[in-house]
């Protein structure tokens, strides 16, 4: 079974302050991504790697950055937090990119719900 | 622009049939998906489609007409466990997946 895990199920945080969410697969993923996800809205893509060291801006990539060092951690960070960045966000990652569409089945980490105030 | 659009809620009655329709708009197709989730929980993948036709899983299955740019997700014998979210989500040519908002399923007794 693959396994995506974070670093916490719930944060809150005070405005200004730099913020670290872990990610972690357990299944040598080459895919890994970060949504955010706010009612009405779905889920939005901040942003993704396809490899180590790789990263590649979502639709939303404005406030925060990534890390990738290691295949299987992909860490988001919150330079600066702010009030309007109280979300759930959700940590995903698929086997790989090619031909065979079926790879890019995403698996999903049990999410971690920010308050920034 | 690409776009996903689902019904926002719907309610059905434990042991009835519900049709979860989902209309797609991407640049180029590589295929549906349907992810349930639970209220405070991550999506859980349900099903894939990439060719025009039915997929049934269980109770499950998931259709898809490309031409029509229309997806659904039929769901049987309902039982309360089905409350959930399901959210639809269009992969486009670069394999990125276009999420809609997802439908809330309230099963009555």
């Amino acid at each position: 079974d693959v396994k995506v895990t974070q670093s916490s199920r719930y944060l809150v945080k005070r405005t200004g302050e730099k913020v670290f969410l872990e990610c972690v697969q357990d299944m040598d993923h080459e895919n890994m991504f970060w949504y955010r996800q706010d009612p009405g809205l779905g889920l939005r893509l901040i942003y993704f790697s396809y490899d180590v060291k790789m990263k590649e801006k979502g639709d939303i990539p404005e406030g925060y950055s990534v890390s990738r060092e290691k295949k299987e951690r992909f860490s988001l960070i919150l330079e600066s937090a702010s009030t309007n960045q109280t979300s759930m966000y959700l940590c995903a990652s698929s086997p790989g990119q090619g031909a065979e569409v079926n790879l890019e089945t995403q698996y999903f980490g049990p999410g971690t719900r920010l308050l920034v105030l | 622009g690409q776009n996903i659009d689902q019904p926002t809620e719907m309610t059905a009655t434990e042991g009835a049939i519900v049709q979860i329709n989902c209309t797609y708009q991407t640049s180029g197709f590589n295929g549906l998906f349907w992810y349930q989730q639970h209220a405070g929980e991550a999506p859980t993948f349900l099903s894939y489609n990439v060719l025009d036709g039915l997929e049934e899983k269980g109770r499950f299955s998931s259709f898809l007409s490309r031409s029509k740019g229309y997806s659904y997700l039929l769901l049987k014998e309902l039982q309360m466990k089905d409350s959930a979210s399901y959210l639809c989500a269009g992969m486009d040519s670069n394999y990125q997946l276009i999420w809609g908002a997802g439908t809330k399923l309230i099963i009555k007794p």
